[in-house]
């Protein structure tokens, strides 16, 4: 098993501009989730990929958007980020929709 | 969307003491997850519980599914300074809980 990892782990982006978030899921898990943790927060459901298709979504704006590639990996996409968008941004991949996720160690995003 | 409350939001307690955190969903849960999260660190599963009423054991941690399937609780028996960290409930597949804040003081 080679666990959930993420990319970059860490980012500085100015206000306004775009990033993209990677992760790769465990071997064998065809469901990623993504969430949002501000500090000292639990973290926040932005959306879930079952299979390359949405399969939920949280409350967030249509700026953050993702997708889910034939392997199982995925990325978020933040568009025009704002000061808020400050936040540990975790990827959880999953074997089905209804079990364990294993999580990332997460990116940390700067919005300066 | 749906909410998860959990209680307390912090517990302090004395090395060796008992910690119980309950986690309350205003809708029908399917299953519930616990999560362990250490300062600095991400999520880590702890165990998933389904049927109603359902009661697992790891080690000093004892997981409950109360029997209308709307809550749930961890009882961690005889605390160490390893079990520091919050504890989260995740239910309904997306949601987390607010989490509890365990500091075990030695």
């Amino acid at each position: 098993e080679t666990g959930v990892t993420q990319s970059p782990t860490h980012l500085i982006k100015t206000r306004g501009q775009q990033v993209t978030l990677r992760c790769s899921s465990q071997s064998g898990h065809n469901t990623v989730s993504w969430y949002q943790q501000a500090l000292g927060q639990g973290p926040q459901f932005i959306f879930q990929y079952y299979r390359e298709e949405e399969n939920g979504r949280g409350n967030f704006p249509p700026r953050f958007s993702g997708l889910q590639f034939p392997n199982y990996s995925s990325e978020l996409n933040v568009n025009a980020l704002e000061l808020d968008d400050s936040a540990l941004y975790l990827c959880a991949s999953s074997p089905t929709e209804n079990y364990g996720y294993t999580f990332g160690s997460g990116t940390r995003l700067t919005v300066v | 969307g749906q909410q998860v409350m959990q209680i307390p939001q912090y517990q302090h307690v004395q090395e060796g003491e008992d910690f119980t955190t309950y986690c309350n969903s205003s809708t029908t849960l399917s299953n519930i997850q616990w999560y362990k999260q250490r300062p600095g660190g991400h999520p880590v599963f702890l165990i998933q519980l389904v049927k109603s009423g359902e009661v697992k054991k790891q080690k000093r941690l004892t997981f409950q599914f109360g029997e209308a399937k709307k809550n749930s609780s961890l009882h961690i028996t005889a605390t160490q300074t390893t079990d520091v960290g919050t504890y989260f409930c995740h239910g309904n597949q997306f949601y987390f809980g607010t989490g509890t804040s365990l500091t075990v003081i030695p």
